[in-house]
């Protein structure tokens, strides 16, 4: 089972500020890779899917890219709705299933 | 617009059952896979069960398989999570969400549904 790893675990920036977000698998998932941010209280909002490419309406600070085991997710310039946190997720054919990491907090 | 409803949670006992629904629209739901998810309270995202977009092919999480069991009816463009053997480890928000065009990824989610498993 393919285990993700995402770090670190809180990033403490500025809005203005370029954010770098990790997430590393435990063996190679190819470009099969995806980011989600989740606001509190809110639901799970896909920004990436196949590593680097942009979801609809996801503007275009937000980047994605990697491939094999190390994933990045990089924020150009944060922005004050950007605090957040985010998650990385892959897709597996066997065992069939998802995988999340365990998450990246942006604060403030 | 696509929208996505789930429904059915609650407070169950432990060893309790619960059916959860989720109904879609917007889109061609027969021609895409379904998944469920959830999320306890404070921690993070938790993969639960998918389903194929016939119906014939379904996951499970190992936290979940033997006891959770999903299907869908396409007619009523509805997928399903039955919840049986409860246990306080499944108190989380499920969250139903709708698989990208190619399965890469989740492009909408519900607002959730609570589950609280407590005595």
């Amino acid at each position: 089972e393919i285990v993700l790893t995402q770090s670190p675990g809180t990033l403490s920036l500025s809005p203005g500020e370029r954010a770098t977000l990790s997430c590393r698998a435990s063996q190679s998932v190819s470009n099969y890779l995806a980011w989600y941010q989740q606001k509190p209280g809110q639901v799970p909002r896909l920004l990436i899917y196949d590593a680097s490419n942009r979801a609809t309406g996801i503007p275009a600070r937000f980047s994605g890219s990697g491939s094999g085991t190390d994933f990045t997710l990089t924020i150009s310039s944060l922005e004050p709705e950007d605090f957040a946190v985010y998650y990385c997720q892959h897709r597996s054919n066997w065992p069939p299933g998802w995988t999340f990491g365990q998450g990246t907090k942006v604060e403030i | 617009e696509v929208q996505v409803l789930e429904s059915g949670g609650g407070l169950v006992q432990p060893g309790g059952s619960l059916r959860l629904s989720c109904a879609a629209s917007g889109f061609s739901f027969g021609n895409y896979a379904m998944s469920w998810v959830r999320q306890a309270p404070g921690r993070g995202l938790e993969w639960v069960s998918g389903i194929s977009s016939n119906g014939g092919n379904t996951y499970y999480a190992d936290s979940v398989k033997g006891r959770f069991t999903v299907s869908r009816d396409n007619s009523k463009n509805t997928v399903y999570l039955q919840m049986n053997s409860l246990r306080a480890e499944d108190t989380a928000i499920y969250y139903c969400a709708k698989d990208r065009a190619y399965g890469e990824a989740f492009d909408y989610w519900g607002q959730g549904t609570l589950v609280t498993v407590s005595s």
